[in-house]
């Protein structure tokens, strides 16, 4: 089973609105990181947040964390037609012995931003 | 140019048949893996291999193999005993292990595979 869900599945909105997309997760983690992918291309890494830390930013993106609730959300704020993708939550899973290093997926949210 | 490269970017397969998914990087990472990405489904862990001469089982092996023998390289075989290989195949490399460095993964352009 999957340790990232994202929530929603899809998004649509205006250029210079805000986007936002969450993630839940089922364990302990070290970090959790998202990522963006356009249609037939590979994942590239967006960012990255520590367990211990509960918010952070890049740019455009504020990404939030809470352990708690093991939940996690990303902001785009001002959205562009370019930013038009899948983002995935990842996580990993310190606690799966033998799984060391891997991470996993949730199924993303496509996001839609109309001109 | 540093990264990770998967060829070729498509293949087409008749059933029966095996075929061999490349993937190279020039990052001198350690850990590399491959994953399925089908419509709607996110992406699956295939195989992935944290050093040379070494591999592990992901989710959904049963179908692929794998080999290890350079550290640059990870090449994934689709075997004609995969049932349903149709899919979008993405390979990722990442250079520390969970909690001791970041792992964050650095992807390949992908392969999209066809079964005819």
């Amino acid at each position: 089973s999957q340790q990232g869900e994202e929530d929603p599945q899809a998004l649509s909105i205006q250029e210079g609105e805000n986007a936002t997309m969450n993630c839940s997760y089922k364990t302990s983690i070290n970090n959790l990181q998202w990522y963006r992918q356009n249609s037939g291309r590979g994942l590239v890494h967006l960012i990255l947040i520590r367990s211990n830390e509960r918010e952070k930013h890049s740019g455009r993106l504020r990404v939030t964390l809470d352990t708690s609730k093991k939940s996690s959300s990303l902001l785009i704020t001002a959205s562009r037609a370019a930013d038009t993708a899948s983002y995935f939550c990842a996580t990993d899973a310190p606690d799966r012995g033998s799984t060391l290093g891997r991470l996993y997926f949730g199924r993303g949210t496509q996001l839609t931003v109309w001109p | 140019d540093g990264g990770i490269t998967q060829s070729p970017k498509y293949l087409f397969r008749k059933e029966g048949q095996n075929v061999t998914l490349s993937c190279e990087q020039n990052l001198n990472h350690d850990a590399m893996y491959w994953y399925r990405q089908d419509p709607g489904q996110g992406l699956r862990l295939i195989y992935y291999s944290q050093i040379v001469n070494d591999f592990q089982k992901g989710d959904i092996a049963e179908g692929y193999s794998v080999s290890r023998e350079k550290k640059e390289s990870f090449p994934l075989t689709v075997t004609s005993a995969q049932k349903n290989p149709t899919a979008f195949y993405l390979c990722a490399s990442s250079s520390g292990f969970s909690g001791r460095a970041r792992n964050e993964q650095f992807f390949g352009p992908g392969t999209r595979l066809t079964v005819l």
